[in-house]
């Protein structure tokens, strides 16, 4: 089956430029994450999207970054005035619900937006 | 404090060996869940297992297990009978809290690679 789609797999901007990326997750995956990875490092939470609930976007750098959904299927992630320590892979999960499913429900991830700020 | 600390950088192993890959955490909640997941040089990042906090016994899937020791804090993978297609970024993540608290922390990782 069709697994979380990202797009674009490569950006490359300027400096001062505004961004969006695109996430679509697995048909039926209510929960909605996305997480930045720098070279070399681990994942850090950004946000985090659960059906028509307020969104936890405790994970979100700077006011420059904001997400959004649209009810339970594609989310866009927008950077905006860009800087060169946002470079980084921007990688998107889906997930059920905890509440709808045993409780180890594993996020499963697209292959990220690889961001290069010049 | 680091919430998920991975000690080694990087490991070599020969192929057909086990090998273990160490994880600690650190959180104050009873109810939490752990993760490893494995991430080759494609970039995808590929669910291996799980182990919840109040699982008594550790988690088995395949050739991965999970050493699981509480009091200790420590969510060890194991992998037995290593493979040349093991070699990838391992990394370890705890999700804290009840429902509500979904995001995953994630540790630095262990880059492994398999010796033919």
């Amino acid at each position: 089956g069709a697994g979380v789609s990202q797009s674009p797999s490569n950006k490359v901007t300027e400096k001062g430029k505004d961004v969006e990326l695109r996430c679509d997750p697995i048909s039926g995956h209510t929960a909605l994450y996305w997480y930045r990875q720098r070279l070399g490092q681990g994942l850090e939470f950004l946000i985090y999207f659960q059906g028509n609930s307020a969104p936890d976007k405790s994970g979100l750098p700077s006011d420059r970054f904001s997400a959004e959904r649209t009810g339970e299927s594609v989310s866009t992630l927008t950077i905006q005035r860009t800087q060169q320590e946002d470079s980084a892979v921007y990688l998107c999960a889906s997930s059920l619900p905890r509440d709808r499913g045993p409780t180890n429900q594993p996020q499963h991830f697209g292959d990220g937006t690889r961001l290069s700020i010049l | 404090a680091q919430k998920i600390t991975q000690t080694q950088p990087g490991m070599f192993v020969q192929e057909k060996e086990a090998v273990t890959l160490d994880c600690t955490y650190d959180t104050s909640d009873q109810s939490y869940g752990l993760f490893w997941y494995k991430q080759p040089s494609s970039g995808e990042m590929i669910f291996l297992i799980y182990q919840g906090s109040y699982d008594e016994q550790n988690a088995t899937e395949g050739r991965y297990s999970l050493n699981f020791q509480k009091a200790r804090k420590s969510a060890n993978l194991v992998i037995s009978a290593s493979q040349l297609g093991d070699s990838a970024m391992y990394f370890c993540a705890m999700r804290e809290g009840n429902f509500g608290n979904e995001k995953l922390t994630f540790g630095t990782g262990t880059r492994l690679t398999i010796i033919p």
